[in-house]
């Protein structure tokens, strides 16, 4: 069984703050790291993702570090604003194509 | 480029009644994807097609869900006979291929079963 375990379940930030939520996943299988988030009503939407041989891949205000040897992974958002609470989910990807999605965090940024 | 479209958007019906969701992904991906958020957790896969053919169904309730992709655009997810635990989000996603590619997901379809 494929388990993947995120956390915190909820986040709640200032805005200007630092956002940081991980994962950790029990399988090696995984080829692919994204972080996905969903708006209310809205379907999963990539945001950012990270291969297994890079340790740390960075796009604007968005980070994830990658420890492969610990079997985790975690999306930092810098200087956090309000349009950014929303609920994030880790998604491993298995060399299938098939996403394994995390539990969720619903991310809450306080103007 | 348009986006994964579903309809439809809501769908409620009383348990034992039937249901079927349709999904038309963006042009040219050859992956298709179904998967099942219940609300407050994170979407699992129920099904995932290869062009029109499955490559994983292991996670769908195949005694009530089924589902077809045609002539490998196209495709429609039924529910014969609904459950109360079927209530949830049904998205639909697709991708160039399962490689290291981006999955799109689609607006979803909130389905209440009472």
């Amino acid at each position: 069984q494929q388990q993947v375990k995120q956390s915190p379940q909820s986040l709640i930030v200032q805005k200007g703050g630092i956002s940081i939520i991980n994962c950790a996943y029990e399988n090696t299988a995984f080829d692919y790291f994204p972080w996905y988030q969903q708006f209310p009503g809205k379907g999963p939407a990539l945001l950012i993702a990270i291969r297994p041989d890079v340790s740390e891949k960075k796009e604007g205000r968005f980070t994830i570090s990658f420890n492969k040897s610990a079997k985790q992974f975690s999306l930092h958002i810098m200087d956090s604003q309000p349009g950014d609470s929303a609920t994030y989910f880790c998604a491993p990807k298995t060399q299938g194509g098939k996403l394994i999605f995390g539990q969720g965090t619903e991310l809450s940024v306080k103007p | 480029e348009a986006g994964v479209a579903q309809s439809p958007r809501y769908k409620i019906i009383e348990k034992r009644q039937s249901v079927a969701f349709w999904c038309n992904p963006i042009s040219g991906h050859a992956t298709l994807y179904w998967y099942q958020q219940i609300l407050g957790q994170g979407p699992k896969l129920l099904i995932q097609f290869q062009n029109n053919g499955v490559v994983d169904d292991s996670q769908l309730p195949k005694d009530r869900f089924s589902a077809e992709r045609l002539k490998g655009v196209d495709s429609t997810l039924k529910i014969q006979p609904a459950k109360l635990e079927d209530s949830a989000v049904y998205l639909c996603a697709s991708s160039f291929g399962t490689g290291p590619y981006e999955q799109y997901f689609g607006p979803g379809t909130r389905l209440t079963v009472t």
